[in-house]
């Protein structure tokens, strides 16, 4: 039984370039989250995926970034264009919504720590 | 606007007595809680939760206590241990609202031995 699983756990680039992030959920697990963690703060929204259908964006996440899940399985997170403020942690969560209620346990991945310099 | 606040950055314990970390929320609407350590360049571990029906939750040393007329929960480690000291965060979500959580700023707990 694995756990949520992200690559690569680090990347420096050069502001104005382009990344991308690699998220495996735990398999049978229908829901996928992206979080943001920067220094000193709680982790924030950014996207949530049901199945391969993107439901959710958070204001956080502008223009430069996106986001898949194509075939409801592993997803990306790509950021265009960045900057030095997109240096943060980049965290990948998945559950499995259980007993029809909307809310559930979000487990999370070691993350990817961003640094643009 | 913080809706999910933990208000000590910090908490010192010894080994063997009782941590005890709280979080308030301000969004009536929160109906689900869970807590989450977290290690130093690992993600977010997944520790207890409680749903708003309920206002104890128990597993193992860690017991959750909510207090949904004073917007309160807390969480209890018994006996503590110097593998717990980590930061220890808080989460709320809100059905009607979507699925997404929203963090607290974390509590650092350090306990001695």
């Amino acid at each position: 039984d694995t756990g949520v699983s992200q690559n690569p756990r680090h990347k420096i680039t050069k502001r104005g370039q382009n990344v991308t992030f690699r998220c495996d959920p735990i398999s049978e697990h229908n829901r996928l989250y992206w979080y943001r963690q920067t220094l000193g703060q709680g982790p924030e929204f950014l996207t949530y995926f049901q199945n391969e259908a993107q439901l959710e964006k958070s204001r956080l996440l502008s223009d430069r970034f996106s986001a898949e899940r194509p075939k409801g399985s592993f997803s990306t997170l790509e950021i265009q264009r960045t900057e030095q403020g997109d240096s943060a942690m980049y965290l990948c969560a998945s559950s499995r919504l259980a007993g029809g209620h909307g809310t559930d346990t979000q487990y999370f991945g070691p993350g990817t720590r961003l640094t643009v310099l | 606007d913080q809706q999910v606040k933990q208000n000590s950055p910090s908490l010192s314990v010894q080994e063997g007595r009782i941590s005890i970390l709280n979080c308030d929320y301000t969004n009536s609407m929160f109906d689900y809680f869970l807590w989450y350590k977290k290690y130093p360049a690992e993600g977010p571990t997944f520790l207890i939760s409680i749903s708003s029906i309920k206002d104890k939750n128990e597993d193992g040393r860690f017991t959750v206590f909510l207090n949904k007329s004073a917007k309160h929960l807390s969480l209890h480690i018994v006996p503590s241990q110097p593998g717990d000291s980590a930061v220890y965060f808080c989460a709320a979500s809100a059905w009607q609202a979507g699925t997404a959580l929203i963090f607290g700023k974390g509590t650092t707990l350090s306990v001695s031995s």
